[in-house]
């Protein structure tokens, strides 16, 4: 099955710095890639997601890639703010999983003031 | 805007219990996911269906979870007895039609089990 990891776990930057995180996978079938931030104690919400059928996509400070031939995906946040401050997680899925999601570990960030 | 609801939003159990927990997706969402987060990780599929069938149980532990959704609205997962080891968050998702559409997921239910 699918295993996708994450890296790295935790992650500190200063308010204004760019934060990014990267995750591998392993099947070469997945073709959907969510990313998730989850605060303490509420529900994972979705903050972007790409297809296979594209490399890149932006929204507003947030930006994902996709390098399909590596099977790496990577977020970005750009002047990144103390509201950044959570958990992100990656995921991936195929049509042939059945659309399960298989998520990564997650990465705590902290943007410090 | 729609979200999906669960109930209840934390329960603390003995080991041996039987706790039971409530999903409902967002109106016209045909499928229905099941997570279990365990704390510190990213959450783990329990159960999927489409609409009133399961598609995918391979990762529910059959000899003590059950799930079931009679009508294919809203859903109930089970755990009986209940273990140690299943003290985690609970989270129901759904999604329009399934295959790659964004999955929305609700609050979660936080289950200890002492």
């Amino acid at each position: 099955g699918e295993n996708v990891e994450q890296h790295p776990s935790t992650l500190s930057v200063q308010e204004g710095d760019s934060a990014v995180i990267k995750c591998t996978y392993s099947d070469s079938a997945s073709n959907y890639f969510p990313w998730y931030k989850q605060e303490l104690g509420k529900r994972p919400q979705l903050i972007i997601d790409i297809r296979s059928n594209v490399g890149e996509k932006k929204d507003q400070r947030i930006a994902v890639t996709l390098n399909k031939t590596a099977k790496h995906f990577s977020l970005h946040i750009t002047e990144t703010q103390p509201e950044d401050s959570a958990v992100y997680f990656c995921a991936a899925s195929t049509e042939t999983s059945g659309s399960r999601l298989t998520f990564g570990e997650g990465t705590q960030l902290t943007v410090n003031p | 805007e729609a979200e999906v609801a669960q109930s209840p939003r934390y329960k603390i159990t003995e080991k041996s219990q039987a706790v039971a927990f409530w999903c409902d997706p967002i109106s016209g969402h045909a499928t229905l996911y099941w997570y279990r987060q365990i704390l510190g990780q990213g959450p783990e599929l329990l159960v999927q269906f489409q609409d009133e069938s399961v598609v995918d149980d391979s990762q529910l532990p059959k000899d003590r979870f059950s799930a079931e959704r009679l009508k294919g609205v809203d859903s109930t997962l089970k755990i009986q007895p209940a273990e140690l080891g299943d003290s985690a968050m609970y989270l129901c998702a759904s999604s329009p039609s399934g295959a790659t559409d964004t999955q929305y997921f609700g609050p979660g239910t936080r289950l200890t089990v002492l």
